[in-house]
C-alpha cells in the first residue's frame, strides 16, 4: 500500500538557519502531495502542496518541489523564526488507493533565538 | 459551520466505558476521515467516508471500534469498552472531492480521549 516516509526528529535549528525536512514517498500512480503544519495547541492545517510532478508548492516561505524521479517532496524554507516552531507532516492523496490520504509519521521543528 | 466541528474537546472515561466522538464537517464537502494521534506520534488512520459510497474502515484497530456519518453530514465514532491503550487524540478531516480531484482537507482540533 501506499506510504510516506519522513525524517525523524526533532529537528533543532537556530533562528535564521536553513530548513530542509526529508520527505519521501511509495504509491501507484500519480498522487497529489502535502505538507501539513500543526503549531503548539492547535489544529493540523495545511502548509502547501503539489498536484503533479515537477510541481513547486509554496506558503509562509516554505517550499516543496514534487520529484517524481526521487518520489520526494522535501520540504524547505532559507530562514526559519521561532514561530516557524511545530510538528510537520507529509502526505499524499491517492485515488488509486481509494482516495485515502496517507501521513507520514510527522517531524517536530524546534526553532531556538 | 465555517469548519470542521468536534465534541467533545476533553472526555475522560472508565475504562470498559462506551464512548461516542462526534464530527461536523464543513458543509457540502463529500469526503470525511478519522485519524488517531497518540502522544507523540503521527497520524494513524481509522476510517474514511466518501459520498454515497462504503466506507473505507481498513484502519479501524478492532471490532469496538465502529463509524457511522448520517445523511452524509455528521458522523460518529464510537470506541466499545474502551481500553487504556485507546487514549489519544481522535482528529476528523473533510474535503471535497470532485471526480479525480481532491480539494484541501480541512481538520477539526480533535477529541482528547483519555481512558483510566
Amino acid at each position: 500500500g501506499d506510504s510516506v516516509t519522513q525524517m525523524e526528529g526533532p529537528v533543532t535549528l537556530s533562528e535564521e538557519a536553513f530548513l530542509t525536512i526529508n520527505c519521501t514517498y511509495t504509491a501507484t500512480g500519480y498522487p497529489s502531495l502535502f505538507w501539513y503544519v500543526q503549531y503548539p495547541g492547535e489544529g493540523l492545517q495545511l502548509l502547501l502542496k503539489a498536484t503533479k510532478a515537477d510541481d513547486k508548492g509554496s506558503n509562509k516561505g516554505f517550499e516543496a518541489t514534487y520529484r517524481k524521479e526521487t518520489t520526494s517532496f522535501h520540504l524547505e524554507k532559507g530562514s526559519v523564526q521561532v514561530s516557524d516552531s511545530a510538528v510537520y507532516f507529509c502526505a499524499l492523496w491517492n485515488t488509486n488507493a481509494g482516495n485515502m490520504l496517507t501521513f507520514g509519521g510527522g517531524t517536530r521543528l524546534m526553532v531556538k533565538p | 459551520g465555517a469548519g470542521v466541528s468536534q465534541s467533545p474537546s476533553n472526555k475522560v472515561t472508565e475504562k470498559g466505558k462506551d464512548v461516542e466522538l462526534r464530527c461536523d464537517p464543513i458543509s457540502g464537502h463529500t469526503a470525511l476521515y478519522w485519524y488517531r494521534q497518540s502522544l507523540g506520534q503521527g497520524l494513524e488512520f481509522l476510517i474514511y467516508f466518501q459520498g454515497n459510497s462504503a466506507p473505507d474502515k481498513s484502519g479501524l484497530p478492532s471490532d469496538r471500534f465502529s463509524a457511522e456519518r448520517t445523511g452524509g453530514s455528521v458522523s460518529t465514532l464510537t470506541i466499545q469498552r474502551t481500553q487504556q491503550e485507546d487514549s489519544a487524540v481522535y482528529l476528523c478531516a473533510s474535503s471535497l472531492v470532485r471526480g479525480l480531484v481532491n480539494t484541501e482537507a480541512f481538520f477539526g482540533q480533535g477529541t482528547r480521549l483519555t481512558v483510566v
